[in-house]
């Protein structure tokens, strides 16, 4: 079945500055890619998505890219801000498995100000 | 508009008691699912419903029943609580599967168990 893995599982950065987070699927049939952010005390809550006939979108200061040769996608947040700082999940929709999101470990973010 | 709704929001149990979890949606979902969140493991589907009177198993239903009486009620079972199951349990909802129906999540559960 899909197995999805996560990285860093901490990321600390600078105000203003980037911060990206990757993950890698395992399962090639995998077409949907989405992202959801966690403030402390909340449920995740989607914050952008990819489907895998697409290989980047954007949304304001959010991006992610998708590289299916190599199963990889990635979340870019550019311009980081105070409100940033939260715990990101990635998932993968299994093709395998009725179309159940596989869930990444997260990573939390925290915004240095 | 609610959202997802769970109840309560923080519960103490000792090893052998049961309870529910209470979660309920005002959005029409047909699908809704249960997770549980364990540090370092994300989320981990517990059970999922298609749909009222449809129910079916996750990667973790061992010791939890669900079932689907209504469009807008999901409750979790924990039928003789263990220390392995304390845990943050958070519910979903959505339209369906599909890619523009994404997952509203309540704001969590917090179990512990003594």
């Amino acid at each position: 079945g899909e197995n999805v893995e996560q990285h860093p599982s901490t990321l600390s950065v600078q105000e203003g500055d980037s911060a990206v987070i990757k993950c890698t699927y395992s399962d090639s049939a995998s077409n949907y890619f989405p992202w959801y952010k966690q403030e402390l005390g909340k449920g995740p809550q989607l914050i952008i998505d990819i489907r895998s006939n697409v290989g980047e979108k954007k949304d304001q200061r959010i991006a992610v890219t998708l590289n299916k040769t190599a199963k990889h996608f990635s979340l870019h947040i550019t311009e980081t801000q105070p409100e940033d700082s939260a715990v990101y999940f990635c998932a993968a929709r299994a093709m395998d498995s009725n179309y159940q999101l596989i869930w990444g470990a997260g990573t939390k973010l925290i915004i240095k100000p | 508009n609610a959202g997802v709704t769970q109840t309560p929001k923080f519960q103490v149990l000792k090893t052998g008691q049961s309870m529910t979890l209470q979660c309920a949606q005002d959005m029409n979902h047909e699908y809704m699912s249960w997770y549980r969140q364990d540090p370092g493991m994300g989320l981990r589907l517990i059970h999922y419903s298609v749909g009222a009177g449809i129910t079916d198993q996750g990667e973790v239903p061992n010791g939890y029943n669900v079932s689907r009486s209504t469009t807008e009620d999901f409750p979790l079972r924990l039928l003789s609580a263990a220390p392995s199951q304390t845990s943050v349990y958070f519910c979903a909802s959505s339209f369906g599967t599909g890619d523009n129906q994404p997952q509203h999540f309540g704001d969590g559960t917090r179990l512990s168990i003594l």
